[in-house]
């Protein structure tokens, strides 16, 4: 099965550290979104790309958190610096848009990076 | 803005029972999606089922069934037998062409034994 591939699993940091995370979309797809999942806020929308152009990144904290996608396999969300606040899950799914009949296009989420600010 | 609601934050049902996790949502739209994802404690969002707006029929996956209610923007999911595997958090979550997807807070159903 096409996964999602996310990197790091976990992260532990200490805070004004610079944190990457990294996502490889499913080939072929044209839409990646990053999440972020808390326990108090529940699943937030950061950013999503559209053909590697960003579309959205209201829901990201501008001054210190920024989405890229570098090409197509490769999309990545720094925090920099980082504060504790931000230690969160941190998911990203891809999908095709617009979706066919045929029901096979929905987003996939990769496992997720979970974050620790110290 | 579009936005989901999940009433329930904990359902609880018996092995072998069936539960109906409940979902309401609000948009203006008349054609999106609609989701409910699983999420056990690995983390992994999976998908359970989906519904597509334009269609009358609700979607059932094995166990899993919905009650689509268009008029009402009710997306409620029905798990028959339930079993100990089910146990997750569920969200319910809406999506409407080129925007983003938006989720509900999750409802966490424990299955007893």
């Amino acid at each position: 099965d096409a996964r999602v591939t996310q990197t790091p699993r976990h992260k532990v940091t200490e805070m004004g550290q610079e944190v990457t995370m990294r996502c490889q979309p499913i080939l072929g797809h044209n839409t990646v979104f990053w999440y972020r999942q808390t326990m108090m806020q529940g699943l937030e929308l950061l950013a999503y790309f559209r053909n590697r152009a960003p579309l959205d990144d209201s829901g990201m904290p501008k001054d210190r958190f920024s989405a890229e996608m570098p090409d197509a396999t490769l999309a990545t969300l720094k925090i920099q610096p980082s504060e504790p606040r931000d230690s969160a899950v941190y998911f990203c799914a891809s999908g095709l848009v617009p979706w066919g009949s045929s029901g096979a296009n929905v987003l996939t989420f990769g496992a997720g990076s979970r974050l620790t600010v110290l | 803005a579009q936005t989901v609601t999940q009433s329930q934050p904990e359902m609880s049902v018996q092995e072998a029972e069936t539960v109906t996790l409940s979902c309401t949502y609000d948009t203006s739209e008349s054609d999106y999606y609609l989701f409910w994802y699983k999420q056990p404690p690995s983390r992994q969002m999976i998908l359970v089922i989906r519904q597509e707006a334009y269609k009358q029929q609700n979607a059932t996956e094995n166990r899993f069934s919905v009650n689509f209610q268009k008029a009402a923007k009710s997306f409620s999911l029905k798990i028959s037998d339930s079993q100990l595997g089910d146990a997750a958090m569920y969200f319910c979550a809406y999506w409407y062409n080129n925007n983003d997807m938006r989720f509900g807070a999750g409802t966490r159903l424990t299955v007893k034994p």
